[in-house]
């Protein structure tokens, strides 16, 4: 089956500092990823939908100048955490699809990264 | 409001016994999925339901969706050690083109224990 991975698995970081963290798709051409932030036993809370070769569509109430995300190529997607503060510490997950946009598409997840800021 | 509520938050059940997790969702959707997170780790896919559809089965899972009482349910026969995970149902919206393409709105979750 189609294969999502990220990187880093988990990162620790000082306030202040930025983190980037990347989103590949391993045998499939992502046209679409998504980018999720999970909080400790909570429910997955949609942060923004990159598109390859254009710019993010962030949710309301996402700070689009604090995550930003690019989506360089057909397998890539990069999420930076800009000045992170002790709040941004979450679980990110990504996820892709293969593009057909219908709604049915199935979306591949990644295995998520911790991310704790000091 | 949440999109895609769940209950029980939280099964505790003996191995061989039967799963049935709920979710409750409030607007129109065109489909409805499951997905099983293990704890620290991805989302694995289990199953989709479209809204033209009333039950699906694959292996162990048996998933219902009726769209008249905005809700589903999915039964995991026969459970495992192995099945301990949280679930989480999630929709798609409906008439999911453009903007709103792949959008997926997670329910809490319910948390399953498998005792052996």
């Amino acid at each position: 089956g189609a294969v999502v991975s990220q990187h880093p698995s988990w990162v620790i970081c000082k306030s202040g500092t930025s983190v980037k963290i990347e989103c590949r798709s391993l045998d499939f051409q992502a046209t679409t990823m998504f980018w999720y932030r999970q909080f400790p036993k909570q429910s997955l809370m949609l942060m923004a939908t990159s598109n390859e070769g254009s710019k993010a569509t962030y949710e309301q109430g996402v700070e689009k100048d604090k995550f930003l995300i690019n989506h360089a190529s057909l397998t890539l997607s990069t999420l930076t955490v800009t000045s992170a503060h002790p709040e941004d510490s979450s679980f990110y997950i990504c996820s892709a699809t293969e593009g057909t946009r219908i709604s049915t598409d199935t979306q591949y997840f990644g295995p998520g990264t911790r991310l704790t800021v000091l | 409001s949440q999109q895609g509520e769940e209950d029980p938050q939280a099964l505790s059940i003996q191995e061989g016994e039967n799963a049935t997790m709920n979710c409750s969702y409030k607007t129109s959707i065109n489909n409805l999925q499951w997905y099983r997170q293990n704890s620290g780790r991805g989302l694995v896919h289990l199953i989709l339901i479209r809204s033209n559809e009333r039950e699906k089965h694959s292996g162990r899972l048996r998933v219902t969706l009726d769209t008249s009482k905005k809700s589903s349910s999915l039964l995991i026969t026969a459970s495992r050690a192995a099945d301990t995970a949280s679930y989480f149902c999630a929709t798609g919206p409906w008439g999911a083109g453009g903007t709103s393409y792949g959008k997926l709105t997670f329910g809490q979750g319910t948390i399953l224990t498998v005792h052996p």
